[in-house]
């Protein structure tokens, strides 16, 4: 089934550790996102990539890196991670401009810093 | 920040009754979407409506924009208690380089009881 993966489903991460979360799609899509949901904040955007090799800060971009090798790939890495960190991250992508076409989200990931 | 807001931030009505949810946002746009999001699940895109539109329908989902109030309405008619979820709207950004990304409110929490 043609979609996006995000692994790990769940995650509980101790302070200070390095983190990525994956995420995948098979859908061919230029565009990738991720986005962090946290309760009362709504959906906010961290990092953004337009296209393979090629990625921009969002809203909330701090204590976030990410890279785009290839079309299909768009880990995003936790250097050290904080409790405030703590949030269900999800992962997106689009078919070029993805404010025309919408976006196809993945499951998510649970994270939690302690 | 958000750029959209939903209202109510709740609503719970009876099976077959219509539900109505509501968006306002700050800044021009190019378009609209609605999204809606089941407890625990990602995000699933129902309805984009362009700027110089003003209705658009799809199934049971009737979807209004009003640039000069700069406001959105999602109605669902004979409500379903699968119809229960999260429903968000989204905006663009104008971005650089003829790329947009989405900026979400915080939702409406829609409960549908039998």
């Amino acid at each position: 089934i043609a979609g996006i993966t995000q692994a790990p489903t769940s995650q509980i991460l101790a302070a200070g550790r390095r983190m990525t979360l994956r995420c995948t799609q098979d859908m061919r899509h230029n565009a990738m996102y991720w986005y962090r949901q946290d309760l009362g904040l709504g959906l906010r955007l961290i990092h953004y990539s337009n296209t393979a090799g090629t990625t921009g800060k969002g809203e909330v971009p701090d204590g976030y890196s990410v890279s785009r090798a290839n079309t299909d790939d768009f880990p995003l890495t936790l250097a050290s991670a904080v409790p405030s960190q703590t949030s269900v991250y999800f992962c997106a992508s689009s078919a070029s401009d993805g404010a025309v076409y919408g976006y196809t989200f993945g499951s998510g990931t649970r994270l939690t810093v302690v | 920040s958000q750029q959209g807001e939903e209202d109510p931030q709740a609503l719970s009505i009876q099976e077959g009754e219509n539900a109505t949810m509501n968006c306002s946002y700050k800044t021009s746009i190019n378009n609209l979407q609605w999204y809606r999001q089941n407890s625990g699940r990602g995000l699933v895109h129902l309805i984009l409506i362009r700027s110089n539109e003003r209705e658009k329908h799809s199934g049971r989902l009737r979807v209004t924009l009003d640039t000069s109030k700069k406001s959105s309405s999602l109605l669902i008619t004979a409500s379903r208690a699968a119809d229960t979820a999260s429903y968000f709207c989204a905006t663009d950004n104008h971005g650089n380089s003829g790329y947009s990304t989405l900026t979400f409110g915080k939702g409406t929490m829609l409960l549908v009881s039998p």
